[in-house]
């Protein structure tokens, strides 16, 4: 089993609708949770972070937590063009709480289609 | 205020050749991070570091790669006698403190010819 888990797609989503992303992850006392973006042949960029269970919301994105189901996913909407890249779930934690050796699933692809 | 700056962008070494990466953590961040991007997968956690300390290092092969953030200067990512199988983006992270984001330099391709 992988340690993070995402669909590796591609997603496809109508311009303006919502894109709606999901990540598991096998470590049970993970503490900390990111979703970083990458377009192609760019660097990761963080969009959201998120710590403990429930919504965290930041313009159009929401990232939501469940640690009892291992589950976090990120929402995306009004989607637009521009959000079309790499999506890429990371986990880190363990014994300490912090962002040290962070795990990153392989990525989901969302396309957003004009 | 600058982000995490990696050189080189793109760098060719022959087989057998030393390749030297570096990473400039953001100004006021003193923890840095190294990943591994092979084409088509995952980012796969290398080595973390605090200035002068490896805190981390259960990603690194055990041979040929080192790791180092001296006092002064940007942290090194070293890979001795590289082969093909080295081909990869290697991307740098830095943050303020452990419980802190993580922002990422623009990495390095390495190609191994």
């Amino acid at each position: 089993q992988k340690e993070v888990e995402q669909n590796s797609g591609p997603l496809s989503v109508p311009e303006g609708a919502i894109a709606s992303l999901n990540c598991t992850y096998s470590d049970r006392v993970s503490q900390s949770f990111f979703w970083y973006r990458q377009y192609s042949g760019k660097s990761p960029e963080l969009i959201m972070s998120i710590y403990s269970n429930g919504d965290k919301e930041d313009g159009r994105f929401t990232a939501q937590l469940n640690k009892a189901s291992q589950y976090v996913s990120l929402l995306i909407r009004d989607s637009q063009p521009s959000d079309s890249a790499t999506y890429l779930c990371a986990v880190s934690g363990g014994s300490n709480f912090g962002n040290e050796k962070l795990t990153f699933g392989t990525g989901t692809r969302l396309t957003i289609i004009p | 205020n600058a982000g995490v700056m990696q050189n080189p962008r793109h760098l060719v070494r022959r087989r057998g050749q030393e390749a030297r990466l570096r990473c400039s953590p953001m100004k006021g961040h003193s923890h840095v991070y190294w990943y591994r991007q092979l084409p088509e997968e995952g980012l796969k956690f290398m080595v973390y570091l605090q200035k002068e300390n490896i805190i981390d290092e259960s990603g690194m092969p055990k041979e040929r790669f080192s790791a180092e953030f001296p006092k002064e200067g940007p942290s090194i990512l070293r890979i001795q006698q590289v082969v093909r199988g080295d081909s990869a983006a290697y991307f740098c992270a830095s943050s303020k403190d452990r419980d802190t984001e993580a922002f990422f330099g623009q990495g390095t391709r390495l190609t191994v010819v």
